[in-house]
């Protein structure tokens, strides 16, 4: 059973659109941290999020906790094909010590 | 660049051969991790490193062998392979505090023929 679930599980949108890329669960979390993938490379870190509420910005990407800190949503403004990668949430657990990963989102922006 | 560098980056190895993964971090974290990516699944968690003592072992199979010489260096020993375990496979680093992010490997690709 997959402890957080992304959606949707593909997107392709057109450079210059809004997207937004959402992470839901039913277990809440200490922090929850979003990673961008590139094909043939390993994931990298673009944000941690540890407030119920909090949002953070990392230029045209804003990316939302939920007040319960059961969820997540990254929004993509005016997408760029450098935006172009597979976007994973990863929840960690109070407690715990290792991350739970969702399954992914592909956004693929074209020129 | 993450500061964590893992060789071969690309691996062919038939159902019989031994062949070892290797993974180095630069970073000056205190856990390492090695997860499977397979196409269409979420990143499945292999084995954790804390501190140079393994404190997880995913119900991986035993032809998968971790092994961790120091906090900066991370081996997995590959023996008697399965086509099924041709994936990407990750290797990362953290801090035990705080929330563990994970700085990560560009990944071997492995094909088991």
């Amino acid at each position: 059973t997959q402890l957080l679930e992304q959606s949707p599980q593909f997107l392709s949108i057109q450079e210059g659109e809004n997207l937004t890329v959402y992470c839901n669960s039913s277990s809440v979390f200490s922090s929850l941290q979003w990673y961008r993938q590139e094909p043939g490379e390993g994931p990298v870190l673009l944000v941690t999020v540890v407030t119920g509420g909090e949002v953070k910005k990392l230029k045209r990407l804003t990316f939302q906790f939920g007040d319960a800190r059961k969820d997540s949503s990254l929004h993509i403004t005016a997408a760029q094909p450098g935006d172009t990668g597979l976007y994973l949430c990863a929840g960690l657990l109070s407690n715990d010590y290792k991350l739970s990963f969702g399954a992914g989102t592909t956004v693929t922006v074209r020129a | 660049e993450t500061g964590v560098t893992q060789t071969p980056r690309h691996l062919v190895m038939g159902m019989t051969n031994k062949k070892s993964l290797k993974c180095e971090q630069h970073l000056g974290h205190n856990a390492m991790y090695w997860y499977k990516q397979s196409a269409k699944k979420p990143l499945e968690l292999m084995f954790v490193y804390s501190l140079e003592e393994r404190v997880e072992n995913n119900s991986v199979p035993s032809r998968f062998s971790p092994e961790c010489p120091n906090s900066s260096h991370l081996f997995l020993h590959l023996h008697t392979l399965q086509p099924e375990d041709s994936a990407l496979y990750l290797c990362a680093s953290s801090q035990v505090t705080g929330n563990y992010e994970q700085y990560f490997g560009p990944g071997t690709r492995l094909t088991v023929t």
